[in-house]
């Protein structure tokens, strides 16, 4: 079946980029999210791309898409503490009404 | 904004107790789903409900069972709850009209734990 990747652990000083990865097996993806999880709360949407995309900027976050490689990586601008949070990367095929997530990577915002 | 509520935030349960989540969403979606979410395992679909009465096994249903009499509504039943089961349960709705069909949107979780 389908299978979604990410790193569990990601640590960044207050101020630099966080680059977060996922790599996922599904050729046939037609959309991939990023949801944001704060500790004891749901998953929140933070944004998704079509695959016909390579990129897409929303404020702070850009998300590129390299679909040759599977690859899909979503970079949070001058991280602060209140980005520290568990990241899950998600696809989904075109006529599938589920999402294959991954296991999420914790990411912590050093001081 | 969509919202999706569920009953309660912390529930604490006894071992062959049956135990009823609800879940109620607002944007009259077609799909909702339960997850429960463990550390270091990520979510794991239980159940899930194209529409009203419908449902459809995820990839661990053991142990559980869903009701979806009305379109807004989704329960997860434990009929007799384990300490296996002890764990944090994630509703999700999605349909047409919010951002592509397919995004998932979630409720602030349920923290069960099972004594």
């Amino acid at each position: 079946g389908e299978d979604v990747e990410q790193s569990l652990f990601l640590s960044v000083r207050e101020g630099d980029s966080s680059v977060i990865n996922c790599t996922y097996t599904d050729s046939s993806s037609t959309y991939l999210y990023w949801y944001k999880q704060e500790p004891g709360a749901g998953l929140q949407l933070l944004t998704y791309i079509f695959s016909n995309m390579d990129m897409k900027q929303d404020q702070r976050l850009t998300v590129l898409l390299n679909k040759k490689d599977k690859h899909l990586s979503l970079r949070i601008a001058d991280t602060q503490t209140g980005d520290s949070a568990i990241y899950f990367c998600a696809e989904t095929e075109g006529s599938a009404r589920q999402l294959t997530f991954g296991s999420g990577t914790q990411l912590t915002v050093l001081p | 904004d969509v919202k999706v509520t569920q009953s309660s935030r912390y529930l604490v349960k006894r071992t062959g107790e049956k135990v009823f989540l609800e879940c109620v969403q607002d944007m009259d979606h077609e799909n909702m789903f339960w997850y429960r979410q463990d550390p270091g395992l990520g979510l794991r679909l239980i159940y899930f409900s194209y529409d009203v009465k419908m449902k459809e096994k995820g990839d661990i249903p053991e142990g559980y069972s869903v009701s979806r009499e009305k379109k807004e509504r989704f329960s997860l039943i434990l009929e007799s709850a384990s300490t296996n089961q002890t764990s944090m349960y994630l509703c999700a709705s999605s349909g047409p009209g919010t951002g592509t069909r397919e995004t998932q949107y979630f409720g602030p979780g349920t923290r069960l734990l099972v004594l």
